[in-house]
């Protein structure tokens, strides 16, 4: 079945310090990759997608994810963390011609001041 | 441009009751889809609606059913609720074009409690 799986369900980090929330892929065709950020009681914001271009992707507020096919990888990095980064994150698969999107558990980010 | 809106923002209703959660998409798109996020989880797909025809199903019971509007607006209604029900429904639209769907944006969310 195709899905993701993100490791760590709770990240924290120190402000300024080095972002990453991993996570890996099955799929037995080309995946499409998304990350999403959910801050509390709100919807969620599109951060960055991949869809079989560049395989490094940047996306807002800094954030960029690198496709790695060797390793079904596709972790999300920021090189230093802010406090407003301070949110859920989710990352997502679908495919082509596929209507739906298939979600991660998520990871909690906090940063410590 | 008018982002993805919902409403209500809240809802209480008790066991046995019918609700309607409702949708406008995003202009210029043409697909609307649903998703159900239980507490501390991530979102579950429900179905999509693309010209006024669902377009997949997730694994949800037909009491959950929806529709779509010629201005691409959606309805979500949910009949005989269960305590399981509360949770936030997110609604995101998109635009469908050569058989594949473009990225899919997130509208806030309605969030229903069964009491």
């Amino acid at each position: 079945a195709q899905s993701v799986t993100q490791l760590g369900s709770h990240v924290s980090v120190s402000e300024g310090a080095l972002v990453l929330l991993r996570c890996n892929y099955s799929s037995s065709v080309p995946p499409y990759l998304f990350w999403y950020v959910q801050y509390p009681n709100q919807g969620l914001q599109l951060l960055l997608k991949y869809t079989s271009a560049a395989t490094l992707v940047k996306g807002i507020n800094g954030f960029e994810a690198e496709f790695k096919k060797s390793e079904t990888s596709f972790h999300l990095t920021k090189p230093s963390a802010h406090m407003s980064d301070a949110a859920e994150y989710f990352c997502v698969y679908t495919n082509f011609g596929n209507e739906k999107l298939t979600f991660g558990t998520g990871t909690r980010l906090t940063i410590i001041p | 441009e008018t982002g993805v809106t919902q409403s209500p923002t809240h809802l209480i209703k008790t066991r046995g009751q019918q609700v309607t959660l409702r949708c406008s998409s995003q202009s210029g798109h043409n697909t609307v889809s649903w998703y159900q996020q239980a507490l501390g989880q991530g979102p579950q797909f429900i179905f999509q609606y693309y010209r006024e025809e669902e377009n997949g199903r997730g694994n949800f019971p037909p009491r959950f059913s929806g529709l779509q509007f010629p201005n691409y607006s959606s309805e979500l209604n949910v009949n005989a609720l269960e305590l399981d029900d509360s949770a936030l429904y997110l609604c995101a639209s998109s635009l469908q074009a050569g058989g594949d769907t473009d990225t899919q944006y997130f509208g806030p969310g309605t969030r229903l409690t069964v009491l």
